[in-house]
């Protein structure tokens, strides 16, 4: 099952809106990465956090590894409507990997 | 295209028929990872090779599931004797090594009717 908390499940915003979103684990986990998923579509790689506290951007996309490395959260900043999708949260640990569940944004125009 | 590649892309099966699912990783990739996803849930680990050694298959789902890597380059999966409940999207995906960033394929959708 999973261990990883993802929150919250589901968003819809208006374009141009910032989106926030997180994850939280039960075990420390040495890196966080952030995948977005459209319709159809295997995981596309966002962003990938290494060093605990670390704060990495891609474009409109900020995401933090927690200073615990317990938790993640991701910022994406003035949503276009090509930002909808499922955003999913994933540990890496040697050859453990896990997924959250999924925050599935909608963007209205 | 240098990404993952997996094919077919989508299968339709017949209950207690037997598939394979092929993926190609990244030319200079040494692991390789088979994940499933069903609606509204993350990928769920199932296995992965580093090179042509299967390193982790507890997590197969079932002694139906087997997959292969003979050559260290491009793996199968087959699911034998498919169930309703195989219906998923397959994913693979792969890495230079452990700790390394993961990326997946597009995924093979599998429908058992």
């Amino acid at each position: 099952g999973q261990q990883l908390n993802q929150s919250p499940q589901s968003m819809f915003i208006q374009e141009g809106e910032d989106v926030s979103m997180n994850c939280t684990s039960s075990s420390i986990f040495n890196t966080w990465l952030w995948y977005k998923q459209d319709p159809g579509e295997g995981p596309v790689l966002l962003i990938a956090l290494y060093k605990a506290g670390e704060l990495t951007s891609n474009g409109r996309l900020t995401a933090q590894f927690g200073i615990t490395r317990k938790d993640s959260f991701l910022n994406i900043s003035a949503s276009i409507p090509s930002d909808v999708g499922i955003y999913f949260c994933a540990v890496h640990n040697n050859n453990d990997m896990r997924f959250g569940a999924g925050t599935r944004l909608t963007v209205k125009p | 295209d240098t990404g993952v590649s997996q094919n077919p892309r989508h299968k339709i099966t017949k209950r207690g028929q037997n598939v394979t699912f092929r993926c190609d990783p990244i030319s200079e990739h040494n692991r390789l990872y088979w994940y499933r996803q069903t609606l509204g849930q993350g990928p769920e680990f199932l296995t992965y090779f580093q090179n042509e050694a299967q390193l982790e298959k507890s997590r197969l789902l079932s002694d139906r599931f087997s997959a292969e890597r003979p050559k260290g380059s491009f793996s199968t999966l087959e699911i034998q004797r498919t169930e309703q409940g195989d219906s998923a999207m397959y994913l693979c995906a792969s890495s230079r090594d452990t700790g390394n960033t993961i990326y997946f394929g597009e995924g093979s959708w599998l429908t058992v009717v």
